[in-house]
């Protein structure tokens, strides 16, 4: 079955600074990375997501790149700001076709932006 | 759009009673829900997949009968923990899909369950 590894485990950066998060995925069929971030006691929340047909994709401070080849994806975020900081889960589902598949998830990556 | 409700946030009971857990789609049909569990500064671990009007898929190790998921409608899905033990003190995490190939989870708020 799929499996996801997450790298760095725990990241802190200076507020400005930028952060990358990478992730590797093992089933070349995956077909949708989405990336979501975790506050204290709270759920996932999907900031940015990327299908396999693109190789990536950007939305203001936050942008995703997929290398299909090498079977990785990461998360970049520039000028970084304390409200960034958070847990962050990559994720990647296995084609199976026909109803939405289920996510494996990253171990996640305790992001910190020092102010 | 895509706001999932979980209901309760937090929740204490003792050893042996069963605690229902609500997960509701507020502005769009779910096709299909999700049950998460996620232990303390660990990753979410997938407990089962339910469409609506039909049984839920259960991952591997999870007892079916331990934790009876129910989706009867596009809008709610709801887990029960029968006969709660400490073990199964945790975080439990819906989300929600509109279905269809890779549509996004739009996550609930989470359950802190303790059972005392």
């Amino acid at each position: 079955g799929e499996n996801v590894e997450q790298h760095p485990s725990t990241l802190s950066v200076q507020e400005g600074d930028s952060a990358v998060i990478k992730c590797t995925y093992s089933d070349s069929a995956s077909n949708y990375f989405p990336w979501y971030k975790q506050e204290l006691g709270k759920g996932p929340q999907l900031i940015i997501d990327i299908r396999s047909n693109v190789g990536e994709k950007k939305d203001q401070r936050i942008a995703v790149t997929l290398n299909k080849t090498a079977k990785h994806f990461s998360l970049h975020i520039t000028e970084t700001q304390p409200e960034d900081s958070a847990v962050y889960f990559c994720a990647a589902s296995p084609a199976h076709g026909g109803a939405t598949n289920k996510l494996i998830f990253g171990t996640g990556t305790l992001l910190a932006v020092q102010p | 759009g895509a706001v999932v409700s979980q209901h309760p946030s937090w929740v204490i009971c003792k050893s042996g009673t069963s605690v229902k857990i609500e997960c509701r789609s507020l502005d769009f049909q779910a096709t299909t829900m999700f049950w998460y569990r996620q232990f303390p500064k660990q990753s979410l671990m997938l407990m089962a997949t339910s469409n609506e009007g039909s049984k839920a898929t259960y991952e591997q190790g999870v007892e079916k009968d331990k934790f009876l998921i129910n989706h009867a409608s596009l809008t709610l899905s709801t887990l029960t923990v029968t006969s709660a033990h400490p073990e199964d003190s945790s975080f439990y995490i819906c989300s929600a899909s509109r279905g269809g190939g890779n549509q996004p989870q739009h996550f609930g708020d989470g359950t802190r369950l303790s059972i005392l």
